[in-house]
């Protein structure tokens, strides 16, 4: 099946830690993204890439960094420096050119305790 | 500053209603605005978009009014089930950067038996 897999769905961390969040795609998109979604305030962009070892800061980069090493994968790593790493996050992607839909992953839960 | 502004945050409606959320932006460079569901833990996926060169367009029970002089748009389900509840969010993208979405804050829809 084709798809967008985030692993794992629920992480839990110790402040102070950097972790990992996987997101692999197989439906040769171009365009993979980041966002965090909050209660209330809908889905804010961290990073996006649109080519293979190209990526941009989105609104709220700040305390995360990400890798675009293969074209199916778009790690993101949150580090100690986010002040407040608790939320769910979302991974996307969609074909580069012309009006296209993002795709959306299941999501990864992240808690720091 | 919030590209898009969605409105309400919440909405209860009657099985068989209507449900009605409004979106509104600033940017006229905006050249394609997208609705998408989301249901509880899960991720988003889209429901129906539409670009400014049309007033409105309608997939089943869902339709998308588009005023471009108002720079509005809504979404409206009509005959409203219980298995709508979920939260709503629209979003619009950039002319020149299509692969940058900017999301609304999102409206979560509850249709009563």
């Amino acid at each position: 099946d084709g798809g967008i897999t985030q692993s794992p769905k629920y992480l839990f961390r110790k402040e102070g830690q950097n972790v990992t969040l996987s997101c692999e795609q197989n439906l040769n998109h171009d365009a993979m993204y980041w966002y965090r979604q909050d209660p209330g305030q809908g889905l804010r962009l961290i990073y996006y890439s649109q080519i293979v070892n190209d990526f941009q800061k989105g609104d709220i980069a700040e305390g995360y960094s990400v890798s675009r090493e293969k074209k199916e994968s778009f790690p993101l790593t949150v580090t100690s420096a986010q002040k407040n790493p608790t939320a769910f996050y979302l991974c996307a992607s969609s074909p580069s050119t012309g009006y296209n839909e993002q795709f959306f992953g299941p999501g990864t839960r992240l808690t720091v305790l | 500053q919030q590209q898009v502004k969605q409105s309400p945050q919440s909405l209860i409606v009657q099985k068989g209603g209507i449900s009605i959320i409004n979106c509104a932006y600033e940017n006229t460079a905006f050249d394609y605005f997208p609705w998408y569901q989301q249901f509880p833990g899960k991720g988003p996926a889209l429901l129906i978009a539409i670009r400014p060169d049309v007033s409105e367009k309608k997939e089943g029970r869902f339709t998308i009014s588009f005023n471009k002089s108002a720079k509005q748009f809504s979404l409206h389900i009509m005959d409203s089930q219980p298995g709508d509840s979920a939260t709503y969010f629209c979003a619009a993208s950039l002319r020149y950067n299509f692969n940058k979405f900017y999301f609304g804050s999102g409206t979560k829809l509850n249709v009563k038996p």
